[in-house]
């Protein structure tokens, strides 16, 4: 399989837990982008990497969320302290270098705090 | 105002009807244009992107682009059962194209 895959595509963990999620791209591409899905609503963009730099960061990842895409390959995506607003669909999505920047996104990582 | 504007339906249409779901956008320096389909409890699929003014044809996909009226629709002919889902629109602006605004997404059932 030749797509963008997450892991894992489950977690369920208790208020104050902090959890890491794993993208990893298409291979070709260098473009990587984080978005959360909350139900009923479209993907919210959360931020970007060109290669290994983080390039824009949404208001919407507060202090308690990191990002990180050290060789430029993978990225991790850490939730410190969760809380219970934390709870949706988090989206990884890569895409090549063009104008059109289309992208493509993996099955995501469906976060649930209890 | 939202960025980009969907009725979330749902719409529905018979077995074979042209579905048409249409999408309105708020900045005027929006550049590319992408319709995405999302199943139940899965993630968004890229189904075509467009930004010139006009039509543009895939398959059964057919996006129009109007950037004077801030108008985007998809339409769907010879609609399958398949094709249920979530319609997903977002844009992207001028001078930021790696950020996607997207819709809330529109509904559609097609019926045997």
């Amino acid at each position: 399989d030749t797509g963008v895959s997450q892991d894992p595509r489950h977690k369920i963990t208790k208020r104050g837990q902090n959890v890491t999620f794993r993208c990893d791209p298409i291979s070709e591409h260098n473009r990587l982008y984080w978005y959360r899905q909350t139900l009923g609503q479209g993907p919210e963009f959360l931020t970007y990497f060109q290669n290994e730099a983080q390039l824009e960061k949404s208001r919407l990842l507060s202090d308690r969320f990191s990002a990180e895409r050290p060789k430029g390959s993978f990225s991790t995506l850490e939730i410190q302290r969760t809380e219970q607003g934390d709870s949706a669909m988090y989206l990884c999505a890569s895409s090549i270098a063009d104008p059109y920047n289309e992208q493509f996104f993996g099955p995501g990582t469906r976060l649930t705090v209890l | 105002q939202k960025e980009v504007e969907q009725n979330s339906g749902p719409l529905s249409v018979p077995e074979g009807a042209i579905a048409s779901l249409n999408c309105t956008y708020s900045d005027r320096g929006s550049q590319s244009f992408f319709w995405y389909r999302q199943y139940s409890g899965k993630s968004p699929e890229l189904i075509m992107f467009i930004y010139s003014n006009g039509d543009k044809e895939d398959g059964r996909f057919t996006a129009q682009l109007n950037k004077a009226s801030q108008y985007v629709s998809l339409l769907i002919r010879d609609s399958q059962p398949s094709d249920s889902a979530t319609y997903l629109c977002a844009v992207s602006r001028a001078g930021n194209f790696n950020k996607f605004y997207f819709g809330s997404g529109t509904k559609l059932n097609v019926k045997p």
